[in-house]
Formats: structure tokens, C-alpha cells, sequence
């Protein structure tokens, strides 16, 4: 049972628009940032999304991030074929002996 | 080029020991930290814990404390994760990923390429 709550499975067609939520706590996306990861199959995840809502230097400005409170979301705009991986949200969480990092548990994105 | 470059594929019976390193290059090893992420086959992310290759100050997530040891060599810029004894339920890819703590923790902006560790008798 992962810290972040993601949705285990997402869907689109090539162009369209989607979004992956994550919900989490007062402890952790409540009062740090969010950072989304892609991991393609057979590779090491890579940072996508960091700081909510910034891309790194690379990253096409088809994905975006956003937060609310404990939430955040991811949203991929003009859905490629090559999106198909699986996304991670991270934040850390300031509980007792920390900080420490929590991930969601993964939504694998499918390109229909 | 920064680069973290993690030791080859290990198989091992159960009740051995082990140790995998992360090599850090292009960068300076001593400014960012260095945290191990484990994934089981099939499954999500689960961070074990982090390492100041400064100091070697070390904190471990609930779930990996006392199970697993991190360390590092800042001479050769190197951390390494360790384990006493090993069980059938640590077979799985182990990452390494670097990260910056100041005020805030940064995100882990490079990751290493995995090491493979199968426990099987």
C-alpha cells in the first residue's frame, strides 16, 4: 500500500489529452513540492516533473504538473505513442525521523 | 556529463551477503546526496533511504531499517548499499539517485541504471 495514492491504469488515443492524479497527505504534498517520474519499460525512471509544476531542461512542454492542497495531477496534452510508460508521483514527507520520500504507486499509461 | 553508474546483476542464495555500489562522476560526489530505491518485479518505487557522501549521515525509511545498510567512500565517489543476510523477497532492481538537500530536498534528478539482485537457492 504506497503513501500516494495514483490510479493504477490510464488510457488514451494518439492527440488527446490525459491525467493522472495523486493524492497524499498533510505530511507530505501538503506541505512539500510534487515530482513526477516516467519510467519507460526496461529503464530507470527519469525526473519529468519537479517543484509542482517545473520541467527539466528536455522535457516537452506537453506535460504539465499542478498541486491543490494534498493533490496533485499530471496532465499529458497531444498523447504520442512514445508516452506509453509508467508515472510516479514522489513528494517528501516530514513524518517523525525524517524527511523521507514517498512514492505513488505507479499508473501505467497505455496509448491506444 | 554527470553520470551514476551502478555495479553488474548479482544472484545469490538466501543467507548471503552483498553489497552494490553506485559511482558518481561529473559532478561533485560530496554535494548531493545519494538515496536507494527498490523495485520489485512488477511493482512501484519504494524509497530505502538516503546517504551524505559528505559525512555519511544516513536515514532509512521504516521499511528498510535494519533489513539493508547504506554507505559511501567519498574518495572514490562511491556509495554502496549492503545487505547481512539475504532473503528471496530482496530479489529485485536496485536504483541509485542523486539529490541536493539544503533547506528543502530537491527531486532526484539523475538515477543510476540498476543492479538486478536475485536471491534464489
Amino acid at each position: 500500500q504506497s503513501v500516494l495514492t495514483q490510479p493504477p491504469s490510464a488510457s488514451g488515443t494518439p492527440g488527446q489529452r490525459v491525467t493522472i492524479s495523486c493524492s497524499g497527505s498533510s505530511s507530505n504534498i501538503g506541505s512539500n513540492t510534487v515530482n513526477w517520474y516516467q519510467q519507460l519499460p526496461g529503464t530507470a525512471p527519469k525526473l519529468l516533473i519537479y517543484s509542482n509544476n517545473q520541467r527539466p531542461s528536455g522535457v516537452p512542454d506537453r506535460f504539465s504538473g499542478s498541486k491543490s492542497g494534498t493533490s496533485a495531477s499530471l496532465a499529458i496534452s497531444g498523447l504520442q505513442s512514445e508516452d506509453e510508460a509508467d508515472y510516479y508521483c514522489a513528494a517528501w514527507d516530514d513524518s517523525l525521523n525524517g524527511p523521507y520520500v514517498v512514492f505513488g504507486g505507479g499508473t501505467k499509461l497505455t496509448v491506444l | 556529463e554527470v553520470q551514476l553508474v551502478q555495479s553488474g546483476a548479482e544472484v545469490k542464495k538466501p543467507g548471503e551477503s552483498l553489497r552494490i555500489s553506485c559511482k558518481g562522476s561529473g559532478y561533485s560526489f560530496t554535494s548531493y546526496w545519494i538515496s536507494w530505491v527498490r523495485q520489485m518485479p512488477g511493482k512501484g518505487l519504494e524509497w530505502m533511504g538516503r546517504i551524505d557522501p559528505s559525512d555519511s549521515y544516513t536515514n532509512y525509511s521504516p521499511s528498510f531499517q535494519g533489513h539493508v545498510t547504506i554507505s559511501a567512500d567519498k574518495s572514490i565517489s562511491t556509495a554502496y548499499l549492503q545487505w547481512s543476510s539475504l532473503k528471496a523477497s530482496d530479489t529485485a532492481m536496485y536504483y541509485c539517485a542523486r539529490h541536493h538537500c539544503g533547506g528543502d530536498c530537491q527531486p532526484f534528478d539523475y538515477w543510476g541504471q540498476g543492479t538486478l539482485v536475485t536471491v534464489s537457492s
